[in-house]
């Protein structure tokens, strides 16, 4: 069935060095996909976006990178910092049976973890 | 309120039991959606309100759940019968109109524990 996932459940990198976060999609018709970052005891919190159009988008500290030839998305944040430890999950944004309205298809999230 | 508030922040109830969750939206928004999350996964859609009517519920599991919207505010998310395998965080959030062209807020969630 179709699906949203992630390469890789737990990534640990040096505090300042920069991280990436991939995901995997395989819903072809997907036009908007968006980033999340979850603390502990948190919901969801918005990073970044990015709709099919594009294939690179930045942000503060945060890059986020579409290839839809592979279905493959990324998140690249830079100089990491203790905050950035979290889960990250990506998001697939997938028409509602009302016109205009839409879901989240979330995949199951990569644990970051920033180290000192 | 400046955010999405969901009460109670925690919830632990006996299996079989009923319960309901809340979800006061950000002040305007007019789209609100249920999703759950249940421990190490990401969350996963329930249900969405435009206004007060229940537009999608194409998530809710089985008919143990119901949400209402009566004024296109405040929701509540009903579980009956309460089952171990309901145990989850239950998470709200609302959107300006429901389109593509503006995010979510989330809240911080229920968690419910169910014994």
């Amino acid at each position: 069935g179709e699906s949203v996932g992630l390469h890789l459940p737990t990534l640990s990198v040096q505090e300042g060095d920069n991280s990436i976060i991939n995901c995997a999609y395989s819903n072809s018709a997907s036009d908007y996909f968006i980033w999340y970052k979850q603390e502990s005891g948190k919901g969801p919190q918005f990073i970044i976006d990015i709709r099919s159009n594009m294939d690179k988008r930045q942000g503060q500290r945060v890059t986020v990178l579409l290839n839809k030839t592979v279905k493959h998305l990324s998140l690249q944040i830079a100089a990491t910092q203790p905050g950035d430890s979290a889960v990250y999950f990506c998001a697939e944004n997938r028409p509602s049976t009302i016109q205009g309205a839409q879901k989240l298809v979330f995949g199951q999230g990569t644990r970051l973890t920033i180290n000192p | 309120g400046a955010g999405v508030s969901q009460t109670p922040s925690n919830k632990v109830t006996e299996k079989g039991k009923y319960v309901e969750l809340r979800c006061d939206p950000i002040s305007g928004h007019t789209a609100l959606y249920w999703y759950r999350q249940s421990l190490g996964q990401g969350p996963e859609f329930l249900i969405y309100f435009q206004g007060t009517g229940a537009a999608d519920d194409s998530g809710l599991p089985n008919d143990r759940f119901f949400a209402v919207r009566p004024e296109g505010s405040v929701s509540t998310l009903k579980i009956q019968r309460t089952e171990r395998g309901d145990s989850a965080v239950y998470l709200c959030a609302s959107s300006l109109t429901g389109g593509t062209n503006y995010g979510y807020t989330f809240g911080s969630g229920t968690r419910l524990t169910v014994v």
